[in-house]
């Protein structure tokens, strides 16, 4: 099977600058989709093909990559930014087309 | 504007088969894939499969190969998935999602909890 491993939680005052890592063998080559859920509410996309904000995501929200780790960055977290987030690619093969991280659990402290 | 629209909660039986829709608004259902993305209590998700709506081809993870089928009524805008043989571990909110065939999932449904319950 193919996996990307994120860390389990990463915690952050307000205003700070949080980072979550997304590690995988074909990220180098695949493009990384990061996803934002909130309790009982739907995944919401935040960044696409690695580094591209959707409309209506705030600027706070960066993607930047670097050899098989994505990172997804939330510069000057604000508490409504606390959620789980979620990385999601695919292996070069083919053999496994969508994969999901087993998400980051965000606290702002 | 885009929206997807899901069919309501469902309470099932060990063994039983359950049908969830996905009813697409303010775009074309032919134009993007359906997935099938299923995330069981307090855990993550976990992608099961997609339905391209124009040709009807499928694609499902292999964990789910074998009780899953995806269908989609383009007269109306709405794409089904069916799970059989439900087990107590298939209790999990489902929610579909329209995107390319790698993912991209741009906008989701709202999720429809199925329970499995004797």
């Amino acid at each position: 099977s193919y996996e990307l491993t994120q860390s389990p939680s990463v915690s952050v005052s307000p205003g700070q600058t949080a980072r979550i890592t997304c590690t995988g063998d074909s990220l180098a080559k695949q493009y990384v989709y990061w996803y934002q859920q909130k309790p009982g509410q739907a995944p919401v996309l935040v960044i696409y093909k690695d580094n591209k904000r959707p409309s209506g995501i705030p600027e706070r929200f960066s993607g930047s990559s670097s050899g098989t780790t994505v990172t997804l960055t939330i510069s000057g977290v604000q508490a409504e930014d606390e959620a789980d987030y979620y990385c999601q690619s695919a292996d070069s093969s083919g053999t496994y087309p969508v994969v999901f991280g087993g998400g980051t659990k965000l606290t702002v402290l | 504007q885009v929206q997807l629209v899901q069919s309501g909660a469902e309470v099932k039986k060990p063994g039983a088969s359950v049908k969830v829709s996905c009813k697409a608004s303010g775009y074309s259902l032919t134009n993007y894939y359906i997935h099938w993305v299923r995330q069981a209590p307090g855990q993550g998700l976990e992608w099961m499969g997609w339905i391209n709506p124009n040709s009807g081809d499928t694609n499902y993870a292999q964990k789910f190969q074998g009780w899953v089928t995806m269908t989609r009524d383009t007269s109306i805008n709405t794409a089904y998935m069916d799970l059989s043989s439900l087990r107590s571990d298939g209790t999990a909110v489902y929610y579909c999602a329209r995107g390319e065939n790698k993912g991209f999932f741009d906008y989701w449904g709202q999720g429809t909890l199925v329970t499995v319950s004797s």
